[in-house]
């Protein structure tokens, strides 16, 4: 079956710049996490959406990073004014979403480099 | 204090030993840990995950908890050079939403 799917697989954006990364979760999970990882570091969690709404942002650098999940399937990582400091790989988890202990899959990221 | 510690290694095993991998974290009220492994580039997936106290098997992968020493470790028996990867412990905390904390991960080198 299909996994956690993501896209682009890559971005290279200027400093100042507006971007967005989707990302399409397994069919039937009700649960999406974004993640961050910076090289040599392991993933650090922005945001947990529980059908359409986000449950928990507080992993939200600031407030030029937004997400959104209208229709409680695929989600949308948007990120405004980007610098170069938000270089890093975007990975998008789903799970079943019974409980928090649920499985997380992981898609295969989306690498952003800010110039 | 880092929420969920390991050590960044490398470590370094020959192949047909035991690899072990050590985490520790530091909320004391987590209730679900996890082990992924990541290849280089990759993505991470899920090798193992354990909720209670002692040992879980899972074919050559052995995960031990002891929450009242906060630790949680994993085994590799027989390791392969293509176990070679970065291991990161997970840890799923007292909120209820299901966030995992990472640890920085550590990598195992198996050595033909």
């Amino acid at each position: 079956g299909a996994g956690v799917s993501q896209t682009p697989s890559n971005k290279v954006t200027e400093k100042g710049k507006y971007v967005e990364l989707r990302c399409d979760p397994i069919s039937g999970h009700t649960a999406l996490y974004w993640y961050r990882q910076s090289l040599g570091q392991g993933p650090e969690f922005l945001i947990y959406f529980q059908g359409t709404g986000a449950a928990d942002d507080s992993g939200l650098p600031n407030d030029r990073f937004f997400a959104v999940r209208p229709e409680g399937s695929v989600s949308t990582l948007k990120i405004q004014r980007t610098e170069r400091g938000d270089s890093a790989v975007y990975l998008c988890a789903s799970s079943l979403g019974r409980s928090q202990a649920d499985t997380q899959y992981f898609g295969p990221g989306t690498r952003l480099t800010v110039l | 204090q880092k929420e969920v510690e390991q050590n960044s290694g490398p470590l370094s095993v020959p192949e047909g030993a035991i690899a072990s991998l050590n985490c520790t974290y530091s909320d004391r009220g987590s209730q679900s840990f996890f082990w992924y492994r990541q290849y280089s580039g990759k993505s991470p997936e899920l090798i193992m995950f354990i909720y209670s106290n002692g040992d879980k098997e899972d074919g050559r992968f052995t995960a031990q908890l002891n929450k009242a020493s906060q630790y949680v470790s994993l085994l590799i028996r027989d390791s392969q050079p293509s176990d070679s990867a970065t291991y990161l412990c997970a840890v799923n905390g007292i909120s209820n939403t299901g966030k995992l904390i990472f640890g920085q991960g550590t990598t195992l080198q198996v050595k033909p």
